[in-house]
């Protein structure tokens, strides 16, 4: 079944102990990014990229860190989480078609609280 | 930069009626792409609907059609015989092609939570 995986999918955290949610896609998709959704901001981009090695800052990169080593894995990395990173994290993946978007597919989530 | 805007935080709808969902969106690019999410309770993301800007016919998913004014940059969608099971928060996102974006990244609104009661 294709589909794109985090984990955890709920994480309760204190400030500042490092965390890294997972993502993995077995669809064999070049393009990887992380959003986070917040309430009445919808869903904000966080970091992304294009393909194995190569990684960029999104929307709102501040706090975060990602690498793509492999091209199926796409974690993301909180150094040093505090209060403000509460919220609901989701993985996304897609073929990179030319000049076409490709479908985007989300993870299921993973709720993360600082406390 | 692009922004997407839904003035409606929260709706309701009687089973089995029909009920529109605002958007409205601000790009300068010619050429862009519209969707409409839906996230239930167990908070996956599915995709509704995709609406190329290029193409001037409404697309329809089934119950789901969207009532796309390029013009008024607006971009509402439409659900008929509303099911118990539509019950979700809907986002509208907006995403211009990837020679221009170089993130692939959509832009979202802030969400319509949808209500189906029985």
């Amino acid at each position: 079944e294709a589909q794109v995986t985090q984990n955890p999918r709920y994480l309760i955290t204190v400030t500042g102990k490092k965390l890294t949610v997972t993502c993995s896609q077995n669809m064999n998709h070049e393009y990887m990014s992380w959003y986070r959704q917040d309430p009445g901001l919808g869903l904000r981009q966080i970091y992304y990229s294009m393909n194995v090695e190569v990684t960029d800052k999104g929307d709102v990169p501040e706090g975060y860190k990602v690498s793509r080593k492999e091209k199926r894995n796409f974690p993301l990395i909180l150094e040093s989480p505090s209060p403000n990173q509460t919220s609901l994290y989701f993985c996304a993946s897609s073929f990179l078609v030319g000049l076409a978007n490709g479908e985007l597919f989300f993870g299921e989530g993973s709720r993360l609280t600082v406390l | 930069a692009q922004t997407v805007t839904q003035s409606q935080p929260e709706m309701s709808v009687q089973e089995a009626e029909t009920v529109t969902l605002s958007c409205t969106y601000d790009t300068s690019e010619n050429n862009y792409y519209l969707f409409w999410y839906k996230q239930p309770p167990s908070r996956q993301m599915i995709l509704v609907i995709r609406q190329e800007a290029y193409k001037q016919q409404n697309a329809t998913e089934n119950r789901f059609s969207v009532n796309f004014q390029k013009a008024a940059k607006s971009f509402s969608l439409k659900i008929s015989d509303s099911q118990l099971g539509d019950t979700a928060m809907y986002f509208c996102a907006s995403q211009v092609p990837l020679v221009l974006n170089a993130g692939n990244m959509l832009t979202f609104g802030g969400g319509t939570r949808l209500m189906v009661k029985p």
